[in-house]
């Protein structure tokens, strides 16, 4: 149980466009995800915490408008990175929290993308 | 806001000795500490975690400890094996905004057959 799924696993995309990463919790209901962005041999980075039916809450230095978050239902959560550039190529990973259960956290495979 | 030091960033240890990584934490309401591990390109996946009216916790070869009045908590690995090299990141939150956690810098275990 408990299990997480992302799509995609890796995108290229060019420069300019837009692209759209789905986190979805697969055998449970998460009423709260959180997109984490990871920089190779680093920790994990809180970009946002998504809130299904509400909008989502940006960490400070985290553009909004840059980083589009939605969470539509209580299995999915889709972020958008728009106009991307190549300093937005990385790790993003996200996760979500059991519905209830107000700790634990499972982590989807996480989206490699890279902005060429 | 809460902030987590982990130490140390590398650790290498002989097939079969243990391993010991500590984080600190500063905020005092921090009521819930998990450990990850992320192999290579791969997701964090949680091993074990311990809520703040816990001391300790074993599951197996890995065990947590935990002081509050230190604010500080520990992850031991016992007998490592080679598939124990990862990088392990430790956790805590407060249960406030929506209960996130915020991450330790992590450590890159490696364990030499």
């Amino acid at each position: 149980g408990a299990v997480v799924s992302q799509h995609p696993s890796r995108v290229i995309c060019k420069s300019g466009t837009s692209v759209k990463i789905e986190c979805r919790s697969l055998d449970f209901q998460a009423t709260t995800m959180f997109w984490y962005r990871q920089f190779p041999k680093k920790s994990l980075m809180l970009m946002a915490t998504s809130n299904e039916g509400s909008k989502a809450t940006y960490e400070q230095g985290v553009e909004k408008d840059k980083f589009l978050i939605n969470h539509a239902s209580l299995t999915l959560s889709t972020l958008t990175v728009t106009s991307a550039h190549p300093e937005d190529s990385s790790f993003y990973i996200c996760s979500a929290r059991v519905a209830g259960n107000t700790d634990t956290q499972y982590f989807g495979p996480g989206t490699r993308l890279t902005v060429l | 806001g809460e902030n987590v030091e982990q130490h140390p960033s590398t650790l290498s240890v002989q097939e079969g000795d243990s391993a010991v990584i500590k984080c600190t934490y500063s905020d005092s309401a921090s009521n819930y500490f998990p450990w990850y591990k992320q192999e290579l390109g791969k997701r964090p996946q949680l091993i074990i975690d311990i809520r703040s009216n816990v001391g300790e916790k074993k599951d197996q070869r890995i065990a947590v400890t935990l002081n509050k009045t230190a604010k500080h908590f520990s992850l031991h690995i016992t007998e490592t094996q080679p598939e124990d090299s990862a990088v392990y990141f430790c956790a805590a939150t407060n249960g406030a905004a929506g209960n996130k956690l915020t991450f330790g810098g992590g450590t890159r275990v490696l364990v030499k057959p």
